[in-house]
């Protein structure tokens, strides 16, 4: 089966610049998430998706962060504007019952 | 809550050798365990979980790791270390029903020729 699907793959910004990331889940998985992993921690949830609805946003720094998950299949993550500390790299993963989850390969983001 | 605490930052082993990466937990319900790897510039990759069953789990590359809920713990070893095992470990626990992960911050293993 597929995996996960994530792009860009790299992406290198401005300071107070806007970006977007783009993840297709594995096809039936209801569940999906966006972590943030900055170097040298572990991943960190920022938004979790049950189908189209929010489960999870509480790590999400809604003043410049927004995801939406349209017709519960993929979904967008959007920053704007980007800040340097949002440097890291973002991933999405999916689930089909929540247990297992499989993980993209991510987008690394750069912000200068 | 849940949480955990992964109790090495980097293990450095020679090939051949054994590996253990330590790996303590705290859940208010019964927990699920997992373990990923991460090699560099690659995605996470599942190498075993602990859901309620055995509490030895056999993972994939040799790995396993056993559930002890007196200790709260659920280390991961290998008996003999490969180059290939060079990599990110995390150790993550969910509690059932909750579909939320908690990450442990990760323990980098080095393996020398």
């Amino acid at each position: 089966e597929a995996g996960v699907a994530q792009s860009p793959r790299y992406k290198i910004i401005e300071k107070r610049q806007s970006v977007a990331f783009w993840c297709n889940p594995i096809s039936g998985h209801a569940t999906l998430y966006w972590y943030q992993q900055i170097l040298g921690q572990g991943p960190k949830l920022l938004i979790q998706f049950q189908n189209n609805g929010v489960v999870d946003d509480s790590q999400l720094p809604k003043d410049r962060f927004s995801a939406e998950r349209l017709k519960g299949v993929d979904s967008t993550l959007k920053i704007q504007p980007a800040k340097l500390e949002d440097s890291a790299v973002y991933l999405c993963a999916s689930s089909l019952e929540g247990a297992e989850l499989f993980f993209g390969s991510g987008t690394q983001l750069s912000v200068l | 809550a849940q949480s955990v605490t992964q109790l090495d930052s980097h293990v450095s082993v020679s090939e051949g050798t054994p590996v253990l990466l330590r790996c303590n937990y705290s859940s208010s319900y019964s927990p699920s365990l997992f373990w990923y790897v991460q090699h560099p510039n690659k995605g996470l990759q599942l190498l075993l979980k602990y859901t309620s069953a055995a509490t030895l789990v056999k993972g994939i590359n040799g790995f396993e790791a056993e559930f002890k809920k007196s200790e709260t713990s659920f280390h991961l070893t290998k008996p003999s270390a490969h180059m290939s095992d060079a990599a990110e470990y995390f150790c993550v626990v969910t509690t059932f029903g909750d579909y939320k992960l908690s990450f442990g911050a990760g323990t980098t293993v080095t393996v020398r020729a």
